[in-house]
């Protein structure tokens, strides 16, 4: 079956270090999305992508980036963590475009801590 | 994308009729309402969506009031793993538009 997946699943690291959390989705999705989940803000969006080579701002961008090589991973990096940045992350894919566009489907999650 | 107004808590028996309302008054007329619920810990799911017509799918029903200004998501028999959080977005057809997922309403079912 076509899925999301997200790795890794839990992880800590230390201020200033340089962190990656890998976004793997096998329903050929053009649309991928990253959003952080905290307490009291819901999800926000950091950044999303239409399709390969194609990358985009959410609200929450500074000190996130993605890539986008391949129609299937879009890995989100933390170029120097900060403890504002302890989190949960959440990665969805959506179809193409039209009503299956804002059909998004997430992944489980990865659960970051800061110190 | 529409702001969207929802009540952060309801509880409901579990076997009866959850009604969860949604207030979007500042929709557009090309501007959907999307449903999804976050059970704890997992990631959100998409439930159902609507323009202006009435929609229903396995999972449950939309009801859009005739001036689009707000809804209500029916779960018609809610059982204990409805217990969630609920959120109502809007968005226009054609690719994403930043949609904001808000905080929803965190949905209790009692036994």
């Amino acid at each position: 079956d076509a899925e999301i997946t997200q790795s890794p699943r839990h992880k800590i690291t230390e201020t200033g270090r340089q962190v990656t959390l890998a976004c793997h989705q096998t329903w050929n999705h053009n649309n991928m999305f990253w959003y952080r989940q905290d307490l009291g803000h819901g999800l926000r969006l950091i950044h999303y992508s239409y399709g390969v080579q194609d990358t985009n701002k959410g609200e929450v961008s500074d000190g996130y980036s993605v890539s986008r090589s391949n129609t299937e991973d879009l890995p989100l990096t933390l170029e120097s963590a900060a403890s504002s940045q302890t989190s949960v992350y959440f990665c969805a894919s959506s179809d193409l475009g039209g009503l299956a566009a804002n059909e998004q489907f997430f992944g489980p999650g990865t659960r970051l801590t800061v110190l | 994308d529409a702001k969207t107004t929802q009540p952060p808590s309801m509880d409901c028996a579990e076997g009866r009729a959850a009604n969860l309302p949604c207030n979007h008054s500042t929709i557009s007329g090309n501007e959907y309402v999307y449903w999804y619920r976050q059970i704890h810990s997992q990631g959100p799911q998409y439930i159902i969506h609507g323009l202006k017509n009435n929609e229903t799918n396995e999972m449950a029903s939309l009801i859009i009031t005739e001036d689009r200004k707000s809804s209500t998501l029916i779960l018609p028999h809610a059982t204990l793993r409805d217990t969630a959080v609920y959120y109502c977005i809007g968005a226009r057809e054609g690719g994403y538009q930043k949609v904001t997922f808000g905080t929803g309403t965190k949905l209790q079912v009692i036994p």
